[in-house]
């Protein structure tokens, strides 16, 4: 099961750093990946970590625009911004994905939206 | 960078069977997976590795992959089958990116 934070609204240049608790399963075991749905458009993978051992990997479409990060001991993934944008609003998912990497993004998280604006 | 193709919507009456394609180059090479996605709720994966059905999700629910195409295919469908559904693949020649799909409405008239 994946717990994400709740709903954030944000004016533009401000950060954040959003959430996703794993609980049910080992959570060094899987990686954690996050998604991106603009309101109406489909879904763009952003990056993925393995809290194992913290390997992270970004789409290069996201590289340097976010960061993610894991908490081994609190059993939480994070996605954060320096400095947000109005197009970062949109709604954000985590999702595990098995440790082969082969069987895609097994179980999402319910999802945070982010509203960015002044 | 891989680019995958979808149609961008199906109508099907219930009952009836909705096939929805995804198609990229060297599809055959990669593995498929798709998600179903209702209205204001998060994705739900129904079908990984190409064909294999994850637990809970019903037989109704079949998928192949053949050269450039895969497909997603759907018997006996219901009124709650209506949603959006997506392909993805995991692109390990470049960068190892995760790539989805457009994405295809289905409307179960």
């Amino acid at each position: 099961h994946l717990e994400q934070s709740g709903a954030e609204v944000k004016k533009p240049g401000e950060s954040l750093k959003i959430s996703c608790q794993g609980s049910g399963y080992r959570f060094t075991a899987k990686w954690i990946a996050w998604v991106r749905q603009k309101p109406g458009k489909g879904l763009e993978w952003m990056g993925i970590i393995y809290p194992g051992d913290s390997d992270t990997r970004y789409s290069p479409s996201f590289q340097g625009q976010v960061t993610i990060s894991a908490d081994k001991s609190t059993t939480t993934a994070y996605l954060q911004w320096s400095r947000l944008e109005a197009s970062d609003s949109a709604v954000y998912y985590c999702a595990t994905v098995d440790t082969s990497l082969i069987r895609g993004f097994e179980y999402w998280g319910q999802g945070t939206l982010v509203t960015v604006t002044s | 960078s891989f680019v995958l193709t979808q149609s961008p919507s199906v109508s099907v009456a219930p009952g009836g069977t909705a096939t929805i394609t995804c198609g990229g180059t060297h599809l055959g090479s990669k593995t498929v997976h798709w998600y179903q996605q209702k209205a204001g709720q998060a994705p739900v994966q129904v079908i990984q590795y190409d064909s294999d059905r994850p637990s809970g999700i019903p037989e109704r629910f079949s998928g192949s992959s053949f050269g450039y195409t895969a497909t997603l295919t759907i018997n006996r469908v219901e009124v709650g089958d209506e949603a959006d559904y997506f392909c993805q693949v995991w692109d390990s020649s470049s960068d190892h990116v995760w790539v989805f799909g457009g994405g295809t409405k289905l409307t179960v008239l």
